[in-house]
């Protein structure tokens, strides 16, 4: 089983559409968890960190449950900008490591069409 | 600028030359990482390293050598490449504590042919 679960889509939207991608981790022991935006052919960028409480920057919105090991990113008044693919990634401590390791989803990719 | 820097961006080889893939850091981080990107595979990691002279494999070592003399620098060795490592590559390095996020700064990436 993976470490990170995504469904890779695609979705595709229209512009003002909310979107709202999922993931699920296999390792409840997890402790850090972030999402990562990357476009074509070009390197993964960090998006926002995700908080037990969920937390919010502008248009995104990042939620963690922790019992359900289930993550999840939502996207309101879609923009065409943020077509793209959205990795959801998970940091997971392994015996005798102090930074842990981080494991990627594939990927879900979104188009936001005019 | 604090980023990672990896060249070549792209680089097409014949099977069996050697090959080296620079990448260096200004961040003075200590974990540096290499992952290759395939379609419908995702990034998988290829090496790691938590610190000068440490490194240790990761899911898909075969066929890659690493080294970590210097903490900035962080260079994947090919020493016979294959079709089969046809890859999308990125480098990245990692803040030391959660103050950073634990996140990854990313090269811009390799794009490496072998034929």
């Amino acid at each position: 089983r993976k470490e990170v679960e995504q469904d890779p889509g695609p979705f595709n939207v229209p512009e003002g559409a909310t979107v709202a991608f999922n993931c699920t981790y296999s390792n409840s022991a997890s402790q850090s968890f972030f999402w990562y935006r990357q476009d074509c052919r070009k390197e993964p960028k960090l998006l926002m960190s995700v908080y037990s409480s969920g937390n919010e920057d502008g248009r995104f919105t990042a939620q963690l449950n922790r019992a359900s090991q289930y993550i999840s990113l939502l996207i309101r008044d879609s923009k065409l900008s943020d077509s793209a693919t959205y990795l959801c990634v998970v940091n997971s401590y392994e015996r005798g490591s102090t930074l842990g390791r981080l494991y990627f989803g594939r990927g879900t990719q979104l188009t936001v069409w005019p | 600028e604090a980023q990672v820097t990896q060249n070549p961006r792209y680089l097409i080889t014949v099977t069996g030359k050697k090959l080296t893939v620079t990448c260096s850091q200004n961040m003075n981080h200590e974990y540096m990482s290499w992952y290759r990107q395939d379609p419908g595979l995702g990034l998988r990691q290829i090496y790691y390293s938590m610190n000068v002279e440490v490194t240790d494999k990761g899911d898909v070592p075969e066929g890659y050598k690493v080294s970590r003399k210097e903490k900035r620098n962080f260079p994947l060795i090919l020493e016979s490449p294959s079709p089969n490592q046809t890859s999308l590559y990125f480098c990245a390095s990692r803040a030391p504590s959660r103050v950073g996020g634990y996140g990854y700064t990313f090269g811009s990436g390799t794009r490496l042919t072998v034929v």
